[in-house]
């Protein structure tokens, strides 16, 4: 079955810190991993899009990595700000008739001054 | 340019009654999608439209209908709302079909739907 399991569930880090969030997939086969943004009560905002060819990418203090052949990602968040307090979702694609992007549940993350 | 819109933004509805969702594109995109968030869950797709003129299933389809307007709305109805029906709706859009080609999708604020 095709899944997505964000690890940890949920995380409280300093302002200041740097902290990395971790993604395990199961999906095949694999076309692209997407890491999305949540603030609460907004909708989801892409941050990164990766293909099996590329290994890490950035956008700024946000790095994504990724191992095709353990099937793991990574977002590492650089010198955290109070405004990266969000929902933070792995998303992966499959090559599949349709659109077959199997959503992760998300991992919180909370900033504190 | 607003990108995707949603209407209403909140929705008290009992069991039974009927509703509308309406969503709006202005980014010229061709494909739009309809998902649920619900807690402890993922978002998962109700339905989507690949261009104009197209609607398919997704994962969650069942008590939902829906209609591609035209290119730049796709509305959602639910004709006779369930309490499992509560939840948090997000419309998006995208250029052409996200999945293996990568395409970024855009995601609405959401419509909070509670169903008594």
């Amino acid at each position: 079955k095709n899944q997505v399991e964000q690890s940890p569930q949920s995380l409280i880090i300093l302002e200041g810190k740097n902290c990395t969030l971790q993604c395990n997939y199961t999906v095949s086969p694999f076309s692209n991993l997407r890491w999305y943004k949540q603030d609460t009560g907004r909708g989801p905002v892409s941050l990164t899009i990766m293909t099996f060819s590329e290994n890490t990418k950035s956008n700024g203090r946000y790095t994504a990595t990724l191992d095709a052949d353990t099937k793991q990602s990574s977002l590492h968040i650089t010198a955290s700000q109070l405004s990266d307090s969000a929902s933070y979702i792995c998303v992966v694609s499959s090559y599949q008739a349709g659109t077959a992007l199997i959503f992760g549940k998300g991992t919180t993350l909370s900033v504190s001054s | 340019n607003a990108g995707v819109t949603q209407t209403p933004k909140f929705q008290v509805l009992k069991t039974g009654q009927s509703m509308t969702l309406q969503c709006a594109q202005d980014m010229n995109h061709n494909s739009m999608y309809w998902y649920r968030q619900d807690p402890g869950m993922g978002l998962r797709l109700i339905y989507y439209s690949a261009s104009e003129g197209t609607t398919d299933k997704g994962e969650v389809p069942n008590g939902y209908n829906v209609s591609r307007l035209n290119k730049r709305e796709f509305s959602l109805r639910l004709e006779s709302a369930a309490p499992s029906q509560t939840s948090v709706y997000f419309c998006a859009s995208s250029e052409s079909l996200a999945g293996g080609r990568g395409e970024t999708q855009y995601f609405g604020p959401g419509t909070r739907l509670l169903v008594l």
